[in-house]
């Protein structure tokens, strides 16, 4: 069965900086792209960025490119959301998720809320 | 980027009906587009890839159409358990960017 945990939100202050892991078991982790979607509360999805099985290629979200950085570690089975300087526009729910052409599976998704 | 307008944004319907969702792009997508559902508190499940294939152990009364430009999803013979929002994703260029999604309601 194929299973996505995210783990690592909570409240974090403006300004400051804070990593997600999102831990993958069921599936051979290595052979797929994996991406990060976000949800502010009440609102749509929004697409972060993916990362290739070999993290040769990452791309992002123009608008997130600068704040964001994708990571994974194949030995660890796991997806890495690094987010920088963040602000209350990021507050939100973040899901992690294979891809297989299109996202397949998805995490139950964390909260990451932004304020002082 | 490629923009996707998603209607309507909200749909009120009746046990049994049939109901459809469209998505416009601003550009040809070559038919890669998703479609997720999303009930309250859930994460979204994948419904149907390229445009019209139906992911194992959906449902046949989800469906698909389109090319270009113009796409839709429909289902047909609503069940009070198709409540929820529905999104589309295109995924044919980075970024990638999904509608703005439609609420469902049940008459």
């Amino acid at each position: 069965e194929v299973k996505l945990v995210e783990s690592g939100g909570g409240l974090v202050q403006p300004g400051r900086s804070l990593k997600l892991s999102c831990a993958a078991s069921g599936f051979s982790f290595n052979d797929y792209w994996m991406g990060w979607v976000r949800q502010a509360p009440g609102k749509g999805l929004e697409w972060i960025g993916e990362i290739n099985q070999d993290s040769s290629t990452i791309n992002y979200t123009p608008s997130l490119k600068d704040k964001f950085t994708i990571s994974r570690d194949n030995a660890q089975n796991t997806l890495y959301l690094q987010m920088s300087k963040l602000g209350s526009e990021d507050t939100a729910i973040y899901y992690c998720a294979r891809v297989d052409y299109t996202f397949d599976y998805w995490g139950q998704g964390v909260m990451v809320t932004v304020s002082s | 980027d490629i923009q996707m307008t998603q209607s309507p944004p909200s749909l009120s319907a009746s046990l049994g009906d049939k109901v459809t969702i469209t998505c416009q792009t601003s550009q040809n997508i070559n038919k890669y587009i998703a479609w997720y559902q999303q009930k309250p508190g859930k994460a979204p499940r994948l419904l149907i890839g390229f445009t019209s294939r139906l992911v194992s152990g959906i449902p046949s009364r989800f469906s698909g159409s389109g090319s270009g430009r113009d796409y839709s999803f429909s289902i047909s013979n609503v069940e009070s358990e198709d409540i929820a929002s529905y999104y589309c994703l295109q995924y044919d260029n980075s970024p990638l960017t999904f509608g703005s999604g439609t609420k469902l309601e049940i008459k």
